[in-house]
């Protein structure tokens, strides 16, 4: 069975801290790891990661994956109270070259707070 | 502005009853999906449908049913079998089944 862990479950921090949140995963025939902010209940894409050792960045917001040890870190540096949401990550598994948006895997999220 | 509009933002269930949560989007995507989120868990795939007309159970349909009569449109029924229905749920599209994920807001459905 296909499993995504996220840690850690909370966060809070101090506006302007840098934070890491992790995600492994164990999947059969992984195809990629993306990453979401929901706040507000929508959750909203923030990247996709397909190559390992590749940073995805966005202002404020980068990710890395990292095959080999099968896991993926979202930092965020000089946080800022609009940063608080949970994070999800999602895996994305194909079967024979069957791939798409139904063999998603999601993690439990990160709940993040940044206390003003 | 295009979007996806789920509604309502709460709904409450009596026992025994059958409730429609509504999702509308007009992003003109063809693949739409409904989850379930519940603390302490991850989303959870109920149905998909990559196509008009057309739709799959995902990996917790017991006590669900949908539609998709309409490119747009993708309701969802939570059924007098789902004996435990008190969750978030989310109803998501994607231009095909391999592009990105647009979620809604989400409806929160509680039982009295």
């Amino acid at each position: 069975e296909d499993k995504v862990v996220q840690s850690p479950l909370s966060l809070v921090v101090h506006e302007g801290d840098t934070v890491t949140l992790n995600c492994s995963y164990e999947v059969t025939n992984f195809r990629s790891l993306l990453w979401y902010k929901q706040e507000k209940k929508a959750p909203t894409f923030l990247f996709m990661l397909t190559s390992s050792g590749i940073e995805k960045k966005s202002g404020r917001l980068s990710s890395i994956l990292d095959k080999k040890e099968l896991s993926s870190i979202l930092n965020i540096t000089a946080t800022q109270t609009g940063d608080s949401a949970i994070y999800l990550c999602a895996v994305e598994a194909t079967e024979y070259f069957n791939f798409g948006n139904e063999k998603l895997t999601f993690g439990t999220g990160t709940r993040l707070t940044i206390i003003p | 502005d295009g979007g996806i509009t789920q509604s309502p933002k709460y709904l409450f269930r009596k026992e025994g009853q059958n409730v429609t949560l509504s999702c509308e989007q007009n992003l003109n995507h063809d693949a739409m999906y409904w989850y379930r989120q519940d603390p302490g868990q991850g989303l959870r795939l109920i149905y998909y449908s990559q196509i008009v007309n057309d739709f799959q159970k995902g990996d917790i349909a017991e006590g669900y049913s949908v539609s998709r009569e309409k490119k747009e449109s993708f309701p969802l029924t939570v059924t007098s079998a789902q004996k435990n229905p008190t969750a978030f749920y989310l109803c998501a599209s994607s231009r095909d089944r391999d592009e990105k994920l647009f979620f809604g807001s989400g409806t929160q459905l509680s039982v009295l």
